[in-house]
């Protein structure tokens, strides 16, 4: 059954910093990863899809990469400010056409 | 503007009183399905549905029963609900079960059941 983890838990830094969030799966027979940002109370959005094929995706400030056969995958957000502030879930699309979540990493961008 | 509604955004009931989460998606998507997100539990899948009339059971499905009659709509129903399905539940879809594709969510239903 896969599991997915992320690390740290939670995060605190200072407003200009570069991060790095990460997440690890334990089966590597994935479709996609996908990242995702939840704000308190709302829905999700998502940022960044990476295919099983591809190495990294970057949109804007964010660069996610995935690295399948040792079934992991980060997250690097540059320059971050407060409005970063949200918790952040990736997700793996199964082959057993499912998605499963992370327990995701609650971030602090402090100013 | 492509969207998936939830409905309803809040719902307070009480024990055995059936319910319904209404679930649409104006994309034209094949691929739905169901989450519950608990504190220290994360998001869970319920049911998904690869297409109309094709539906299966995600992690959590006890207590829960949906359908899939039509392609925009993905109906979660409740027949006798129970303070432990007291949570936040999301519908999400994406183009398709079997192509590669971005999975979009609703905003998320909170369900008090008292």
């Amino acid at each position: 059954k896969q599991e997915v983890t992320q690390i740290p838990a939670a995060l605190s830094v200072p407003e200009g910093e570069n991060l790095v969030l990460n997440c690890s799966f334990t089966d590597s027979a994935i479709y996609n990863l996908q990242w995702f940002r939840q704000d308190p109370g709302k829905g999700l959005t998502s940022l960044l899809l990476i295919q099983s094929s591809q190495r990294e995706q970057t949109s804007g400030r964010l660069n996610a990469s995935l690295d399948k056969s040792s079934g992991r995958s980060t997250l690097y957000i540059a320059a971050s400010q407060p409005g970063d502030s949200a918790t952040y879930l990736c997700a793996v699309y199964n082959y057993g056409q499912n998605f499963v979540f992370g327990p995701g990493t609650r971030l602090s961008v402090l100013p | 503007e492509a969207q998936v509604t939830q409905n309803p955004r809040y719902l307070i009931t009480v024990t055995g009183k059936k319910l319904t989460v209404t679930c649409s998606q104006n994309m034209n998507h094949e691929y739905m399905s169901w989450y519950r997100q608990d504190p220290g539990l994360g998001l869970r899948q319920i049911y998904y549905s690869m297409n109309v009339e094709v539906t299966d059971k995600g992690d959590v499905p006890e207590g829960y029963k949906v359908s899939r009659k039509e392609k925009r709509n993905f109906p979660l129903i409740l027949e006798s609900p129970s303070p432990n399905q007291t949570s936040l539940y999301f519908c999400a879809s994406s183009l398709s079960g079997t192509v590669r594709t971005e999975a979009f969510f609703g905003q998320g239903t909170r369900l008090t059941v008292v």
